[in-house]
């Protein structure tokens, strides 16, 4: 079974640029969770999106964006970039919402954004 | 807003030594997730924890959850190399918001 998949793996994009990063889950989840890691602020929760809605929102600013398509596969979007948004951004995929009971939820590999 | 701290932060440990990494919460939530994340890789599911009082060992990791007491731990036993990686904890609200703690980064020397 397939696991999820993120594109690109590595991206690097200047300030005031935006960007689109995609996540396929794993075959059957519906629920896609998105997360920025970074060394300061560790791992904090950026949105989840379930059957094409989000569910729930983490405390981001409104540049960053997401939606979830009718094959559950996911896309975030950061608009005016800003140095401080270089992270990992990983996304989880669950089979059902993220976090329910025994509930778990899969990760990808991740996305390297590097804003210059 | 839910809290997660783990400590120790980092954790530096002898191959066949003992160690427990601590997890601790400020509100209620009775599910508790440990993961593990290898150095420039994903995060990779280890425990699902539901309940108080919940224990589960895989290999030389055994994690714990005391609901009451908002503590889990993860403990290491007999460690190897192979161990060597930073551990998350993390739980939910009652959003079902995950909320993960600062991790700790475990370096098994041999």
């Amino acid at each position: 079974k397939a696991g999820v998949t993120q594109t690109p793996r590595y991206l690097i994009k200047t300030r005031g640029q935006q960007v689109t990063l995609s996540c396929s889950p794993i075959s059957g989840h519906r629920s896609v969770s998105w997360y920025q890691q970074t060394p300061g602020q560790g791992l904090q929760f950026l949105f989840e999106y379930f059957s094409e809605t989000q569910r729930n929102k983490g405390n981001f600013p409104g540049r960053f964006s997401g939606r979830q398509f009718s094959n559950s596969r996911s896309e975030m979007n950061v608009s005016t970039l800003e140095l401080g948004d270089s992270a990992l951004y990983l996304c989880a995929s669950s089979l059902v919402i993220a976090g329910g009971p025994g509930n778990e939820q899969f990760f990808g590999p991740g996305t390297r954004l590097t804003v210059l | 807003e839910l809290k997660v701290e783990q400590n120790p932060l980092f954790l530096s440990m002898q191959e066949g030594k003992n160690y427990t990494i601590y997890c601790n919460y400020s509100t209620t939530s009775d599910r508790l997730y440990w993961y593990r994340q290898d150095p420039g890789k994903s995060l990779e599911s280890l425990f699902v924890l539901l309940s108080n009082g919940a224990v589960k060992q895989e290999g030389r990791l055994m994690a714990s959850l005391d609901t009451k007491a908002r503590l889990s731990t993860l403990h290491i036993t007999a460690a190897v190399h192979d161990l060597s990686a930073t551990y998350f904890c993390a739980v939910t609200n009652t959003g079902n918001q995950f909320y993960f703690g600062t991790g700790t980064s475990l370096t098994v020397i041999p």
